[in-house]
């Protein structure tokens, strides 16, 4: 049961790139969520899913872009990479209904030169 | 609005000895609270959570949790600490509100526990 994957757990990439932060789910969790981590401002919320097709912004969206076209997969797209977005990112995912509690992955530490 | 403030930004006691993470929450609604627990370089793993059913919970590993509403507080405790529970704790709270963004969790700044041998 390989539950939440993410990949690549880390990387490394110039300012401007475009960067893709992979996420797998195999419980066919309806919800899917990305956070980054920040010293001083813990998890902040970038963007969420509800189902494949239908995803909004949290509270960190700008310079992100996600799309969720199977139920499994939640990519992370960083468009132009600054490094302001140096972080570590946690994808996490969670059944649909009142069953609130999420389960994360183990994190993509990106660096942004 | 939600939120969760840990007292303690650091907390340090002796192999054997009791834990003790405190947290207050502020909700208008009846909450939904959750620890978790982060290992160095791990992703985050649910403790325990609180869902209005008991007011003490049991989680993993032998932590548990008080749900206090009078004192607004969710502190997480452990008889005997081991070395392994050597990690960084976060309180959660479930951003309740008709658009509460999938159910958004919102996270104290963490306690880092520190177990001596």
């Amino acid at each position: 049961d390989a539950g939440i994957t993410q990949s690549p757990r880390y990387k490394i990439t110039e300012t401007g790139r475009q960067v893709t932060l992979m996420c797998h789910q195999t419980w066919s969790h309806s919800y899917m969520f990305w956070y980054r981590q920040d010293l001083g401002h813990g998890l902040r919320l970038i963007y969420y899913s509800a189902a494949a097709d239908i995803t909004d912004k949290g509270e960190v969206p700008d310079g992100y872009v996600v799309s969720r076209s199977k139920t499994e997969n939640f990519p992370l797209t960083l468009e132009s990479a600054t490094r302001s977005q140096t972080s570590v990112y946690f994808c996490a995912s969670r059944l649909a209904g009142l069953t609130y509690e999420q389960y994360f992955g183990p994190g993509t530490r990106l660096t942004v030169t | 609005a939600q939120s969760v403030t840990q007292l303690d930004s650091h907390v340090s006691v002796s192999e054997g000895t009791p834990v003790l993470l405190r947290c207050n929450y502020s909700s208008s609604y009846s909450p939904s609270l959750f620890w978790y627990v982060q290992h160095p370089n791990k992703g985050l793993q649910l403790l325990l959570k609180y869902t209005s059913a008991a007011t003490l919970v049991k989680g993993i590993n032998g932590f548990e949790a008080e749900f206090k509403k009078s004192e607004t507080s969710f502190h997480l405790t452990k008889p005997s600490a081991h070395m392994s529970d050597a990690a960084e704790y976060f309180c959660v709270v479930i951003a309740a509100s008709l658009y509460n963004q999938g159910g958004k969790l919102i996270f104290g700044q963490g306690t880092e526990l520190s177990v001596k041998p």
